[in-house]
């Protein structure tokens, strides 16, 4: 199993919803990550979870909130988020922290109303 | 901080012709190069990287790419593309001790029968 499987593919939220965007591998990789991928850039990372623990915060604003519950499992805890943060949610895995390959998902695609 | 810049935002290029996609990186200390490719609707994926050695490196599908240290270049080539190579190209460097990939603007490379 080589696969990031992300849910949902895709997401609408109000600006007051609570939702939750979920991450998992079995490949016994050590390092998780979050990006968010804005439509015709790049990724900008926003988190790195190294052996469960965060170990990056890319200065991200509070209303995003990484969980790590396992090794296997990361969540994106999204609360009163705003209509520019709508944009496609990436999660990549790697074996160990800064391994030179990353294995991402197919992404979470959020639409904030 | 290392960088990429990626000269082309956009390549259109005829079916069977040859390729070449632009990547220079600023960086005052060794690094790992990458490109990655992202075909619509998806996550990312490792076409192939270079970490020392060989200046000429050959990924998936037919894809290779020379690192030249005197240019600061990391160009992605390809001698002959398929419809199927449509897709968003990324260049990104990772410094030897960081945890993150710096992802450059991207190049949308399409191919036209």
């Amino acid at each position: 199993d080589t696969e990031v499987t992300q849910t949902p593919k895709h997401l609408v939220m109000g600006m007051t919803n609570k939702k939750s965007l979920k991450c998992e591998q079995h490949m016994g990789h050590r390092a998780m990550y979050w990006y968010k991928q804005k439509a015709k850039k790049p990724p900008e990372l926003m988190f790195v979870y190294s052996y469960e623990k965060l170990s990056i915060n890319e200065s991200v604003p509070s209303r995003f909130s990484p969980e790590c519950p396992n090794s296997s499992l990361l969540n994106l805890h999204l609360h009163a988020l705003q209509p520019e943060d709508s944009a496609l949610y990436l999660c990549a895995s790697s074996q160990v922290p800064g391994w030179e390959k990353l294995f991402f998902g197919s992404g979470t695609q959020l639409s904030v109303l | 901080a290392q960088s990429v810049t990626q000269l082309d935002s956009q390549v259109p290029v005829f079916e069977e012709a040859p390729v070449e996609l632009r990547c220079n990186y600023s960086s005052s200390v060794s690094v790992y190069l990458f490109w990655y490719v992202q075909y619509p609707n998806q996550g990312l994926q490792l076409l192939l990287k270079y970490l020392s050695g060989s200046t000429l490196v050959k990924g998936i599908n037919g894809f290779e790419a020379e690192f030249n240290k005197s240019q600061t270049s990391f160009h992605l080539r390809k001698p002959s593309v398929h419809i199927s190579d449509t897709a968003e190209y990324f260049c990104a460097v990772r410094v030897n001790s960081g945890y993150a990939l710096n992802f450059g603007k991207g190049t949308s490379l399409l191919v036209t029968p």
